[in-house]
């Protein structure tokens, strides 16, 4: 399974843009990047997957180099209530699970 | 609510206690899956469950049993836990669990061992 790392922690403010950078050198072919959000005491929530390039969803949007070793989350004018641990993931399209790391905590301030 | 309910939301608990956890989808999912949280740690898979077959266990301690009658529920049952046990657990269900894709997530159960 490939090995992601993304900062411990992040600060921001209201109204700002967000972009949480993960790495991923060891992603497979077959593997999608996968982002979850989760809020204390709460279960994660599915944000944004994507493969290649850049997707752009209601709540966020990826973005993927070619190489696809790094993505990029990008959380555009945050609240406060978008103070949250967020974690990137690569997932097998097959045969594979989901398995969790640190994720980084985003403290959003007013 | 996210399609998948656990009970209780919170449980406090003795060692010398049996109690059980419970979780619910009508996703339509095939698979379902225990997680384990620990404070400022990352999820843990406990277990992995594919059409009311048990297909993983993380080396699990035994004082965790887990039960799936059906692909609509999954259990945890709990037997003389220790106080390191103490944690949020969380269900999961994804349509297959073949796949990392496509996982829901319950609300968990905050369970305390006094």
């Amino acid at each position: 399974l490939a090995k992601t790392t993304q900062p411990i922690s992040m600060d921001s403010y209201e109204g700002q843009e967000v972009n949480i950078t993960c790495s991923h050198n060891n992603i497979a072919t077959n593997d999608y990047i996968t982002w979850y959000q989760q809020f204390p005491s709460q279960g994660p929530r599915f944000i944004i997957q994507g493969y290649k390039t850049k997707v752009t969803n209601e709540v966020a949007s990826l973005f993927i180099p070619a190489d696809r070793k790094s993505s990029t989350l990008s959380l555009p004018r945050v609240s406060l209530s978008d103070t949250a641990v967020y974690y990137c993931l690569v997932v097998p399209n097959q045969g594979g699970k989901l398995i969790f790391g640190q994720g980084t905590e985003l403290s959003v301030k007013p | 609510e996210t399609g998948v309910t656990q009970t209780p939301r919170h449980l406090v608990m003795g060692m010398t206690n049996k109690k059980s956890l419970k979780c619910e989808q009508h996703l339509g999912h095939n698979a379902m899956y225990w997680y384990k949280q620990s404070a400022k740690k990352p999820l843990e898979l406990m277990f992995v469950y594919s059409l009311e077959e048990r297909v993983e266990n993380n080396s699990v301690p035994s004082r965790f049993s887990p039960e799936c009658p059906n692909s609509s529920h999954l259990f945890l049952h709990l037997h003389t836990l220790q106080p390191e046990d103490s944690a949020l657990y969380l269900c999961a269900s994804s349509q297959d669990s073949g796949t990392g894709l496509g996982y829901t997530f319950g609300s968990g159960t905050r369970l305390t061992v006094v």
